[in-house]
């Protein structure tokens, strides 16, 4: 089955550092990858549609300047927080699914990413 | 505005026995769901889907079922185990848009 890499599973760090989050399609090629973050005992939000290629798509509410989505390639997404603060301190969690005529594939998700800010 | 709503936050089942997991939805553009199980600390796992032009999918122990004058579905785990205790999301999309309104989640706890 499709599998999405996400690394790295933890980071912990002081305030005012930026982490970058990477997201990988390791047997299939996605022209876009979704962000989503997820606070304790809440739903998955999405934050951002990543395009490969092209600038990504932000949901209102998300600060472009501050989550900075990257989509170099068809396999890979990175999410940088910039200047991160303890309020940004989440589980992060990445998507993709394969590029197909289909018109709905089901999203594959990778493993996601604690994010802890001190 | 929550789009996607799954109102019962938690479930409790007998190994053996059926599991429904219900989900409601507002926005009738939706026209695809699925069904994500998720493990603390790790990412949702895929499940099943329905198309909206279908009303029941299954695949194996799960069964998928939608009604749509109700925008209602289900997800049904016949018979239940211990290793399906997990939390459940439902999520909907609508065609040319690949993104999921995901629901709050419903936690799902099978006792031997």
């Amino acid at each position: 089955g499709a599998v999405v890499s996400q690394h790295p599973s933890r980071v912990i760090c002081k305030s005012g550092t930026s982490v970058k989050i990477e997201c990988r399609s390791l047997d299939f090629q996605a022209t876009t990858m979704f962000w989503y973050r997820q606070f304790p005992k809440q739903s998955l939000m999405l934050m951002a549609t990543s395009n490969e290629g092209s600038k990504a798509t932000y949901e209102q509410g998300v600060e472009k300047d501050k989550f900075l989505i990257n989509h170099a390639s068809l396999t890979l997404s990175t999410l940088t927080v910039t200047s991160a603060h303890p309020e940004d301190s989440s589980f992060y969690i990445c998507s993709a699914s394969p590029r197909s005529r289909a018109s709905n594939q089901p999203q594959h998700f990778g493993d996601g990413t604690r994010l802890s800010i001190l | 505005d929550q789009q996607v709503k799954q109102n019962s936050p938690s479930l409790s089942v007998q190994e053996g026995r059926i599991s429904i997991l219900n989900c409601d939805y507002t926005n009738s553009m939706f026209d695809y769901f699925l069904w994500y199980k998720k493990y603390p600390a790790e990412g949702p796992t895929f499940l099943i889907s329905i198309s909206s032009i279908k009303d029941k999918n299954e695949d194996g122990r799960f069964t998928v079922f939608l009604n749509k004058s109700a925008k209602h579905l289900s997800l049904h785990i016949v018979p239940s185990q211990p290793g399906d205790s997990a939390v459940y999301f439902c999520a909907a999309s609508y065609t040319g848009f690949q993104k999921l309104v995901f629901g709050t989640g419903t936690r799902l706890l099978v006792s031997p």
